[in-house]
């Protein structure tokens, strides 16, 4: 199992580019998560997915959406970038009964940098 | 409001033993998760509590006092290769998981 994949791994936007990234996982989960991880802080949540055709906003949406047309993927779309948007971005997903009471598994990680 | 707090960083030395400790006050409480992250990586699970006590899981057992809000991680017969920052996550009543910032933890020879 490849478990989750993101893409890409890097990549530097300039100002009111746009962009998405991808996210997929093969293991059946119903829950996915998008966070971003800034240096000496918490992992932010951006937005989650409780299955297909359900999405919701998390604790820092602005600026980004998503979109959940499979159990599969879960891309993130950034419009109009802007410079507090460079961060290190993770996709997760889970299985349980609940959100959050199950063990989370990250992709690899995606390095944005907006100049 | 909601906080988790655990030190920024700690510096033990191998095959030592490290304690690293986790406060919190959330929402509501429905388990805490600990999880190690290498620089660069992504962060992998290590353990999750929901009722007080020790949980033990080779070289890694995890504590939890829902009354004090406190968990703590204890790495034993410490290998270079734990040198990573650890993450306290807490999911609240609404079933949202709040992170704490991570501790860096360095070991040395």
């Amino acid at each position: 199992n490849a478990g989750v994949t993101q893409t890409p791994k890097f990549r530097i936007l300039k100002i009111g580019q746009s962009m998405t990234l991808q996210c997929t996982q093969d293991m059946n989960h119903n829950y996915m998560y998008w966070y971003r991880q800034d240096p000496g802080m918490g992992l932010k949540l951006i937005y989650y997915s409780v299955g297909a055709g359900i999405t919701d906003k998390g604790e820092v949406p602005n600026g980004y959406n998503v979109s959940r047309s499979t159990t599969e993927d879960f891309p993130l779309r950034l419009e109009l970038a802007a410079p507090s948007q460079t961060s290190v971005y993770f996709c997760a997903s889970s299985y349980s009964e609940t959100m959050n009471t199950g063990e989370l598994f990250f992709g690899e990680g995606s390095r944005l940098t907006v100049l | 409001g909601q906080n988790i707090d655990q030190p920024t960083e700690m510096t033990a030395t191998e095959g030592a033993i490290v304690q690293i400790n986790c406060t919190y006050q959330t929402s509501g409480f429905n388990g805490l998760f600990w999880y190690q992250q290498h620089a660069g990586e992504a962060p992998t699970f290590l353990s999750y509590n929901v009722l007080d006590g020790l949980e033990e899981k080779g070289r890694f057992s995890s504590f939890l006092s829902r009354s004090k809000g406190y968990s703590y991680l204890l790495l034993k017969e410490l290998q270079m290769k734990d040198s990573a920052s650890y993450l306290c996550a807490v999911t609240e009543s609404n079933y949202q998981l709040i992170w704490g910032a991570g501790t860096k933890l360095i070991i040395k020879p």
